[in-house]
């Protein structure tokens, strides 16, 4: 299906585990973005890419790992998974010539 | 740093009502978004807005972009049950490639 998908939508870990978190987008677009939401908060960015094989750091990375071999996949991994990492986490693309992000649906990470 | 302030918070009205969401910040932006976002979703673009002093409209809901630049406001006429949903505001991080910044929400709640 075309558009941006995620996978899981829900996941429960326990703390220290490794988590990945996978994102698909059919567009080819350049950006790809990773946020959490929290209660109060609101939407923080966690790491983004410019490209494939170009990634940065957004407000929040500590403890978040992400890579971007191909342009269509985001992964973003919790290496070792903390109950604050807890949250709504999700993906968003967008392409060089739009400024609106294009979002998935998002994954609930509960860690225990 | 950039920052958006959205307000209100917390809205909650009967069905057929106006009300207008505010979004403020001290920082020239080159352009606004709003996003809505419904519960056990992603955000999706609303509409995007360039020029200061810009007015669209989308339906019952009115866009307007502050002639500064600095400020946007979302007005919804005649609400219905199925406007429910978070209301989210929206910058481009000057230099900063596709990064967003993003407002605090508006959580809008319809009665019928």
């Amino acid at each position: 299906d075309a558009g941006i998908t995620q996978s899981p939508r829900y996941k429960i870990t326990e703390t220290g585990r490794q988590v990945t978190l996978m994102c698909h987008q059919t567009w080819s677009h350049s950006y790809m973005f990773w946020y959490r939401q929290d209660l109060g908060h609101g939407l923080r960015l966690i790491y983004y890419s410019a490209a494939a094989d170009i990634t940065d750091k957004g407000e929040v990375p500590d403890g978040y790992v992400v890579s971007r071999s191909k342009t269509e996949n985001f992964p973003l991994t919790l290496e070792s998974a903390t109950r604050s990492q807890t949250s709504v986490y999700f993906c968003a693309s967008s392409d060089l010539t739009s400024v609106g992000q294009f979002f998935g649906p998002g994954t609930r990470l509960t860690v225990l | 740093t950039q920052l958006l302030e959205q307000s209100p918070q917390f809205l909650s009205i009967q069905e057929g009502e106006n009300l207008t969401v505010y979004c403020n910040s001290s920082s020239v932006f080159s352009s606004l978004q709003w996003y809505r976002q419904e519960p056990g979703e992603g955000p999706v673009l609303l509409v995007t807005v360039v020029t200061g002093g810009e007015v669209k409209k989308l339906k019952r809901l009115t866009f307007q972009f502050g002639d500064a630049r600095k400020d946007s406001s979302l007005h919804i006429t005649a609400a219905q049950p199925g406007d429910t949903g978070l209301y989210l505001c929206a910058g481009p991080i000057y230099n900063q490639g596709g990064k967003l910044i993003f407002g605090q929400g508006t959580e809008l709640s319809v009665k019928p």
